[in-house]
């Protein structure tokens, strides 16, 4: 079956830094990844859309400055959060879809937290 | 009105009965509808999708559509205690690929 990597699965940072997730997708080619966010018994929040070669797209009240998103190559995009800040401690989720008409393709998801 | 609604439960339904998931959505221009399930701290994975109108089983679940009334359920036959956690229904918004979640409904079975 279609595999997402995502890594780290748990970080820890301080205020003002920054963290790089990443996604991968091991075995297709991922032109469009999604990011997602869920704070503790909610429900998955589309942040963003990855687009391979342009510019992300990314949801209202989402701030592109904030969390930076690159999808260089086919497998692979990541997500930066800059400066990160205590309500940015969320788990965040990228995936992707195998094939058209096919339901996403999941990561195992990064915890995220900044103390 | 959210684009995906979901009674948030829980759910409690005893070892070996059918447990029940509804799910609304408003985008009359949506054209395929996911259940996925999601263990506590572990992320989403899909159990079925759907497409058209009707019924559409896949060993003990069952997914039904009804587009008319922009309706998902998901019924789970047989429901075993590895069954209880929360259930996503997402939906496929219209013209653009992007899955929209409801908030998920949490389904415990007690042995």
């Amino acid at each position: 079956g279609a595999v997402v990597s995502q890594h780290p699965s748990r970080v820890i940072c301080k205020s003002g830094t920054s963290v790089k997730i990443e996604c991968r997708s091991l075995d297709f080619q991922a032109t469009t990844m999604f990011w997602y966010r869920q704070f503790p018994k909610q429900s998955l929040m589309l942040m963003a859309t990855s687009n391979e070669g342009s510019k992300a797209t990314y949801e209202q009240g989402v701030e592109k400055d904030k969390f930076l998103i690159n999808h260089a190559s086919l497998t692979l995009s990541t997500l930066t959060v800059t400066s990160a800040h205590p309500e940015d401690s969320s788990f965040y989720i990228c995936s992707g879809i195998p094939r058209a008409n096919y339901g996403y393709t999941f990561g195992s998801g990064t915890r995220l937290t900044v103390v | 009105q959210k684009e995906v609604e979901q009674n948030s439960g829980p759910l409690s339904v005893p070892e070996g009965a059918i447990a029940s998931l509804n799910c609304t959505y408003s985008d009359r221009g949506s054209q395929s509808f996911f259940w996925y399930r999601q263990y506590s701290g572990k992320s989403p994975e899909l159990i079925m999708f759907i497409y058209s109108n009707g019924d559409k089983e896949d060993g003990r679940f069952t997914a039904q559509l009804n587009k008319a009334s922009q309706y998902v359920s998901l019924l789970i036959r047989d429901s075993q205690p590895s069954d209880s956690a929360t259930y996503l229904c997402a939906v496929n918004r219209s013209n653009t690929g992007k899955l929209i979640f409801g908030q998920g409904t949490t389904l415990q079975v007690k042995p």
